[in-house]
């Protein structure tokens, strides 16, 4: 079945670094998508990519959209500390396949 | 902002017992799903409903599980006979159409069901 593999698993930063995380596919999705998950709540969708080759920016967030269309990563700059949670990166045709998500903690 | 809603947030059931896990999509949308998260672990795709009938379903959607739109309202998710395994959290999501840009779905905060 399809796949996402999403690394690193968890990140320990400093605030005010910058953070960067990745997400590759065993197959081809036509949308990615990129969630934000904090304790008790459900996936909040962060940036959406439809183009390969697409570079999108939301705030603080950047997020781009392999050629191949099996891959993408997520920058965060400057993180603050609400910045804390789980990132999952997800590929969509219909029904939406999350990667296993990067857990980030941020240190005073 | 219009959002998701699910009711109740936390759900705790004896094994064997039947549960009903509900949920209001957003007005406009015609696209429902719930999607499951174990404790830790990725969130996974358990069944898409439109147009009153199921659209696909996970391999995870077995006999025990069930999906209904009893009015035009809510999206309920039933599970027949509750297993320990079934204990995670369960989101409902909605959007407007299926597939393509720009039609993302929109997910709910999500019912925690214990299976004792």
């Amino acid at each position: 079945g399809q796949q996402l593999n999403q690394s690193p698993q968890s990140m320990f930063i400093q605030e005010g670094e910058d953070v960067s995380m990745n997400c590759t596919s065993s197959s081809i999705f036509n949308t990615w998508l990129w969630y934000k998950q904090e304790p008790g709540e459900g996936p909040v969708l962060l940036i959406a990519l439809y183009k390969a080759g697409e570079l999108t920016s939301n705030g603080r967030l950047t997020a781009q959209f392999g050629i191949t269309r099996k891959d993408s990563f997520l920058n965060i700059s400057a993180s603050i500390p609400s910045d804390v949670g789980i990132y999952f990166c997800a590929g969509r045709d219909d029904k939406i396949i999350f990667g296993k998500g990067t857990r980030l903690h941020i240190l005073p | 902002e219009p959002e998701v809603t699910q009711t109740p947030s936390h759900q705790v059931t004896q094994m064997g017992q039947e549960v009903i896990l509900r949920c209001v999509p957003i007005s406009n949308h015609l696209y429902f799903y719930w999607y499951r998260q174990i404790l830790g672990q990725k969130v996974e795709f358990l069944v898409s409903f439109y147009n009153n009938e199921i659209s696909e379903k996970s391999e995870i959607f077995d006999d025990q599980f069930s999906v209904e739109r009893p009015d035009g309202s809510n999206f309920t998710l039933k599970i027949r006979s509750t297993k320990l395994e079934d204990s995670a959290m369960y989101f409902c999501a909605s959007s407007e159409t299926a597939g393509g840009p720009y039609n993302e779905q929109f997910f709910g905060p999500g019912t925690r069901l214990t299976v004792l």
